[in-house]
């Protein structure tokens, strides 16, 4: 089983900064790594796809970086609503598996 | 437009079997898979299992493998969860998302959740 590995667990961040959240794999997987936000109380959503890909509708200043082990999500210029949880996800072996989230607060 | 409808919360006792359903709308529905994810209180998600609906094929995580089910309805676009033998830590809430036609893509579309709470 794939372990994925997320730091920080926890970030407070001012407005207009860019984040990054990193996530390790415990073996290779490719580009087969995904990140989502979820925010309290909803579902979560998809951000970026196959490690770099934009998922439609999602805005420009999210982007993610990655292969192999070592994956990031991007966000620049931070708005109050990316408060939120955020999640990689790997779909390259079965099972599939999360880490473990970032929770971004907004100073 | 494209969408997945769970069923609404359940509390059941422990000993006990709950089951989900989760109604899709908006595509093809043989095309995809649905993965079944969960989530307890002030935790992180937990990945169950893939269930394809094109014929049914199952994929389970080893840790419910043994009271788990999932299936299909492909006259109505309905997939269903069902968990036997509950527990108080299977308290939380169920996602099902859409996967692929085989198991292991992104999952662009979430259902609204279903809480289950286990209590006595």
């Amino acid at each position: 089983e794939i372990v994925l590995t997320q730091s920080p667990e926890f970030q407070s961040v001012t407005p207009k900064e860019k984040v990054s959240i990193t996530c390790r794999a415990s073996q290779s997987i490719g580009t087969s790594l995904h990140w989502y936000q979820q925010k309290p109380d909803q579902s979560p959503k998809l951000l970026i796809k196959y490690a770099s890909q934009s998922f439609s509708g999602v805005p420009s200043r999210f982007s993610g970086t990655g292969s192999g082990t070592d994956f990031t999500l991007t966000i620049n210029s931070l708005e109050a609503e990316d408060a939120a949880t955020y999640y990689c996800h790997q779909s390259g072996s079965l099972p599939q598996s999360f880490g473990q989230g970032t929770k971004l607060e907004i100073k | 437009q494209v969408q997945l409808v769970q069923s609404g919360a359940e509390v059941k006792k422990p000993g006990a079997s709950v089951k989900v359903s989760c109604k899709a709308s908006g595509y093809t529905f043989s095309n995809y898979g649905i993965s079944w994810v969960r989530q307890a209180p002030r935790q992180g998600l937990e990945w169950m299992g893939w269930i394809s609906g094109y014929n049914g094929k199952t994929n389970y995580a080893q840790k419910v493998q043994d009271r788990v089910t999932m299936t299909t309805d492909t006259s109505t676009n309905t997939a269903y969860m069902e968990l036997r033998s509950l527990k108080s830590d299977d308290t939380a809430m169920y996602y099902c998302a859409r996967d692929g036609y085989f198991p292991g893509t992104d999952f662009d579309i979430w259902g609204q959740g279903t809480m289950v709470t286990v209590s006595s």
